[in-house]
């Protein structure tokens, strides 16, 4: 069975700090790795995902993640963090031809001003 | 374009009742997808729906059943509520399978008392 392990519960920035928050999975075979954000009120959107190819993948709002395929990872990254980026972080997977998407436990991010 | 759409927002029950959940995925969209989200759990997958068949199931017990209309939309039930059956339900809607691209609505929340 898959699983997703997101190890920072919650992380505290400042402005302008740089991110890196890690995800894990555990799955033997080939997969297709997402990274999703809910803002503050809002419903869940996709920063990023990665099917094949580039292992480092751009999303939205200046986000990027790089597939480590030998480490089972999936960490997403940001240079500089501004305050609208508190929310909270879920990295998922799911293997392919399977649906079913696996969620990790999330991570909360507030941004200080 | 409009999103996934889930009716109610909210809604309130007591242990041993019943309750269904409604969800609208985008225009064009065939699968349709349940999580759950209770606090401190994470995401976890309930239910896939495809061209009006169960595909997949998620590790919950049978009491959590639902079903896909020939528009696509789809019902979550729940029956003989049980008080940690609190928490948000969401409704993601994804083209045909080999898309793995969900998009979420904003949930259903319930709370069981």
């Amino acid at each position: 069975a898959q699983s997703v392990s997101q190890h920072n519960h919650h992380v505290i920035l400042s402005e302008a700090a740089s991110l890196e928050l890690g995800c894990n999975y555990s799955y033997g075979g080939t997969v297709n790795l997402f990274w999703y954000v809910q803002y503050p009120g809002q419903h869940l959107q996709l920063l990023l995902k990665y099917f094949s190819g580039d292992p480092l993948v751009k999303g939205i709002k200046g986000f990027e993640a790089e597939f480590i395929k030998s480490k089972f990872s999936f960490n997403l990254r940001k240079p500089s963090v501004q305050w609208s980026d508190t929310a909270e972080y879920f990295c998922a997977v799911n293997a392919f031809g399977n649906e079913k998407l696996t969620f990790g436990t999330g991570t909360r991010l507030t941004i200080i001003p | 374009e409009a999103g996934v759409t889930q009716s109610p927002t909210h809604l309130i029950k007591t242990r041993g009742q019943q309750v269904t959940l409604r969800c609208s995925p985008i225009s064009g969209h065939t699968s349709v997808y349940w999580y759950q989200q209770a606090l401190g759990l994470g995401l976890q997958f309930l239910l896939w729906y495809d061209e009006g068949e169960e595909r997949n199931r998620g590790n919950f017990p049978p009491r959590f059943s639902g079903r896909q209309f020939p528009n696509y939309s789809s019902e979550l039930n729940v029956n003989a509520l049980e008080l940690e059956d609190s928490a948000l339900y969401l409704c993601a809607s994804s083209l045909a399978p080999l898309y793995n691209e969900q998009f979420f609505g904003p949930g259903t929340r319930l709370t069981v008392l």
